[in-house]
């Protein structure tokens, strides 16, 4: 069965810290990985994808994928109140998405 | 990204009745959508996977004569949550893409209380 694992947290950090989010997931033959943030209520955000081995950033967001190890981080510097949120890890596979249960951040003024 | 608009984001229904939710994609053409349930403090649960002018594929444990998808067209998939119960008060949310799935694009999602 593909997993996606993710430390539910709450993983909490001072403003303007780094946040660092870990993902590890089962299926080697898995080849897109996505980060997505999800405030309370509302549905998912996508704000990373990764393709390929090593890193991808984009603004305060980096991505890092190791795929020999089937690990998938996402680093958010400078962190933000306004980052405050759950974030989902996803694997795709041939198809569908496979979805970690998220971690929870908070981000303490 | 592309835009996908869920509707309603919230409803309410008596034990009993059928709901139906709407899933749009609007400037891009689904071949694919996927309708997820999340319960408080859950991750998303995969319920099933529909593509335009088929039948759809429910994931294991999702009765399929209780909740009703429908993809008739390339921009508008439905899930109908037949005769619901309180147990299936939740958070719907459909996501849609185009093709062989790189990333997902999500509605809105919608609050369903069945009282």
């Amino acid at each position: 069965q593909k997993e996606v694992e993710q430390n539910s947290g709450p993983l909490s950090v001072p403003e303007g810290a780094i946040a660092s989010l870990n993902c590890t997931y089962s299926d080697r033959g898995s080849q897109s990985f996505f980060w997505y943030r999800q405030y309370s209520g509302k549905s998912p955000e996508l704000i990373m994808s990764i393709y390929s081995n090593g890193d991808k950033e984009d603004g305060r967001f980096t991505a890092q994928l190791n795929k020999a190890s089937q690990y998938v981080s996402l680093l958010i510097r400078d962190s933000q109140p306004s980052d405050s949120a759950t974030y989902l890890c996803a694997s795709q596979g041939s198809y569908q998405l496979t979805f970690g249960k998220g971690t929870k951040l908070s981000v303490i003024p | 990204g592309a835009v996908v608009s869920q509707h309603p984001s919230w409803v309410i229904c008596k034990s009993g009745t059928s709901v139906k939710i709407e899933c749009r994609s609007l400037d891009f053409q689904a071949t694919t959508m996927f309708w997820y349930r999340q319960f408080p403090k859950q991750s998303l649960m995969l319920m099933a996977t529909s593509n335009e002018g088929s039948k759809a594929t429910y994931e294991q444990g999702v009765e399929k004569d209780k909740f009703l998808i429908n993809h008739a067209s390339l921009t508008l998939s439905t899930l109908t949550v037949t005769s619901a119960h309180p147990e299936d008060s939740s958070f719907y949310i459909c996501s849609a893409g185009q093709g062989v799935i790189t990333e997902a694009f999500f509605g809105q999602g919608t609050r369903l209380t069945v009282v």
